[in-house]
């Protein structure tokens, strides 16, 4: 089955910088590749996905790039603030195999 | 924000009891999933619905793990007798047509603690 590997554990920030997490996945039939931040005590809440006919897609400050070849996603926060801080997950799958989540990216942002 | 609903919130149960948990889809969301997270952080897939039909299961799931998403009530996920292992967060998320690579919108989850 698929196995999703994120890259950085946590990740330490300083507002205003970008913060970049980095996802590599095995499946090549893998073609849906969403990102969830969560918050302490709370759920996933859905940020950005990006599809396998796209290599980028950005939504404000959020940007995705998918390199199909290299089996690797990443997501980038630009212009960081204190509340992008928060646990970031990246996922990978399809329709036949639902998805699977990486461990998840640890996000601190300091003034 | 996610319209999915989630009951209880917080469940503790002995170990051998049943432990139930219920999800509301959100409206017009025929594709149901319910995830367990472990304290880890570990994702592991349990069940899928499209409307009542199940899609997909894990073994774990076939055994002391029952799940129904029957039609005009809420969906439910029962452990038959829980173990201390099977403490921890369980999410249920819902999207449109998976098949077409809808977002899947996540509730808030139980967090099952079994003692």
């Amino acid at each position: 089955g698929e196995k999703v590997e994120q890259h950085e554990s946590t990740l330490s920030v300083r507002e205003g910088d970008s913060a970049v997490i980095n996802c590599t996945y095995t499946d090549t039939a893998s073609s849906y590749f969403p990102w969830y931040k969560q918050e302490a005590g709370k759920s996933l809440h859905f940020v950005i996905d990006i599809r396998s006919n796209v290599d980028r897609k950005q939504s404000q400050r959020l940007i995705v790039l998918l390199d199909k070849k290299a089996k690797r996603f990443s997501l980038h926060i630009t212009a960081t603030q204190p509340e992008d801080s928060a646990i970031y997950f990246c996922a990978a799958g399809n329709y036949a195999q639902g998805l699977t989540f990486g461990l998840g990216t640890r996000v601190s942002v300091f003034p | 924000n996610s319209k999915v609903i989630q009951t209880p919130r917080y469940l503790v149960k002995g170990q051998g009891q049943k432990a139930k948990m219920r999800c509301i889809p959100e409206k017009g969301h025929p594709v149901v999933f319910w995830y367990q997270q472990n304290k880890n952080n570990e994702f592991k897939f349990l069940i899928n619905f499209q409307n009542q039909e199940v899609l997909q299961q894990i073994d774990m799931t076939e055994k002391r793990f029952s799940a129904e998403c029957p039609s005009n009530s809420p969906c439910s996920l029962e452990i038959q007798s829980s173990e201390a292992g099977d403490s921890a967060l369980y999410l249920c998320a819902s999207s449109g047509d998976w098949g077409s690579q809808n977002t899947l919108y996540f509730g808030a989850g139980t967090r099952l603690s079994v003692l």
